[in-house]
């Protein structure tokens, strides 16, 4: 049974560019959400996406914007990259529309370094 | 002040000792409470629930303290195996469907 899928494991970008990171929820899970663990932090919640629309979201700027799939794969995306984008980006999936907390499974997530 | 609080460590202690983190949470309306375990450059994954009551699993001992709103996480007899992140994650009614996790606290066991 697969787990969360995440892709690409890592990546490298330029400040000012944009990046699409992607997800794969676990088999049977409906909810995606995304976080992101700065070095040294505990990860901070970016939003949620719940039947392909955004449900939840946190303390994040627009530059952050996502997109939910039928299939209900997920892509975070981020424009105009800072530095302090540089972080690991979780993606987490649950099942029964995210109603269960102690269902939530990570992903191994993208580390995403911006130079 | 942040939602959830951690000393951050590190903590090292010797095999077969005990040790115990702390973590605290500002909002008395939480619900859900949870320890998390995160390897080094490796995703979080769920350790266990903390209940009202207390709850062990093995080596692990949780407990939440309501009135003083803490969580505490005690494990026995600590392996090499046990060196990991260990994050206090709490969710209520106020953060909706968002994981509010603490920054770890930081556990190396030594030989």
């Amino acid at each position: 049974d697969a787990g969360v899928t995440q892709s690409p494991t890592h990546l490298i970008k330029t400040r000012g560019q944009q990046v699409t990171l992607r997800c794969s929820p676990k088999s049977g899970h409906d909810t995606v959400s995304w976080y992101q663990q700065a070095l040294g932090q505990g990860p901070q919640f970016i939003f949620q996406y719940y039947e392909e629309e955004e449900r939840q979201r946190g303390n994040f700027p627009d530059r952050f914007s996502g997109h939910q799939f039928p299939n209900y794969s997920s892509e975070l995306n981020v424009n105009a990259l800072l530095l302090g984008d540089s972080a690991l980006y979780l993606c987490a999936s649950s099942p029964l529309g995210g109603a269960d907390n102690y269902g939530y499974t990570f992903g191994s997530g993208t580390r995403l370094t911006v130079v | 002040r942040k939602e959830v609080e951690q000393d951050p460590g590190p903590f090292n202690v010797p095999e077969g000792a005990t040790v115990a983190f702390n973590c605290t949470y500002s909002n008395s309306a939480s619900q859900s409470f949870f320890w998390y375990r995160q390897d080094c450059r490796k995703e979080p994954k769920l350790l266990m629930s903390v209940y009202s009551s207390g709850n062990e699993d093995g080596r692990f001992t949780a407990q939440l303290n309501r009135a003083s709103q803490y969580i505490s996480l005690l494990i026995r007899d600590s392996k090499l195996s046990d060196s990991a992140t260990y994050l206090c994650v709490v969710n209520g009614p106020n953060s909706g469907y968002a994981l509010n996790f603490g920054k770890g606290t930081s556990l190396l066991v030594t030989p």
